[in-house]
């Protein structure tokens, strides 16, 4: 159970271009996702919180606009990195949460990530 | 400074050996304490989770919290192969992170366990 999955595993693209990044929780309903991001070499980083059927919640110095969230199902994230650059080249990793755990606040579930090029 | 130091590493022991994996931080309001583990090409996944300060053992593993010394500690004992594996350090000053899900992680340490 609690099966957190992303897709495409791995992008390469073009600079000026827009990638488009899934999460799906497979096997539970999550109101709340996380979008965090890494660096090489360094630590994971929360880049926004995103809830289902409102605005994402962004971390200072993450640009909404060059970042799209939605949240359109209990399912289902998507992060569009729009007119991408070879500085936005980075691991994207979701996580969410489980709706129907008990608690306030229950674990993050990761996704296997995914690898962002742009060239 | 950064609020959570981890050792990349690599870390290589043989099997069998105990393993030692360390974080520092600076935040004095963290008050939740994890470790994930993260196997190639997969997300990590919670290995241990402390509130506050102590010592909480699930079978191999031990981790430890000295809030009056910002150090947190994961311990393997008979370390097997299947370990290898990147361990990442976790807190928050809310539980996994409150609402708006904040953990502050560690850069990892990738752990070889050679047989």
């Amino acid at each position: 159970g609690a099966v957190v999955s992303q897709h495409p595993s791995w992008v390469i693209c073009k600079s000026g271009t827009s990638v488009k990044i899934e999460c799906r929780s497979l096997d539970f309903q999550a109101t709340t996702m996380f979008w965090y991001r890494q660096f090489p070499k360094q630590s994971l980083m929360l880049m926004a919180t995103s809830n289902e059927g409102s605005k994402a919640t962004y971390e200072q110095g993450v640009e909404k606009d060059k970042f799209l969230i939605n949240h359109a199902s209990l399912t289902l994230s998507t992060l569009t990195v729009t007119s991408a650059h070879p500085e936005d080249s980075s691991f994207y990793i979701c996580s969410a949460r489980d709706l129907l755990l008990a608690g306030a606040y229950n674990e993050q579930f990761f996704g296997p990530g995914t690898r962002l090029t742009v060239l | 400074q950064k609020e959570v130091e981890q050792d990349p590493g690599p870390l290589s022991v043989p099997e069998g050996a105990i393993v030692s994996l360390n974080c520092t931080y600076s935040n004095s309001a963290f008050q939740y304490f994890m470790w994930y583990r993260q196997y190639s090409r997969k997300g990590p996944e919670l290995l241990m989770y402390t509130y506050s300060s102590g010592n909480k053992e699930d079978g191999r593993f031990t981790a430890q919290v000295d809030k009056s010394s910002k150090y947190i500690s994961l311990f393997i004992r008979d370390s097997q192969p299947s370990d290898s594996a990147t361990y990442l350090c976790a807190m928050s000053a809310r539980k996994y992170g409150g609402s708006q899900g904040n953990l502050i992680f560690g850069k990892g340490t990738k752990l070889s366990v050679k047989p």
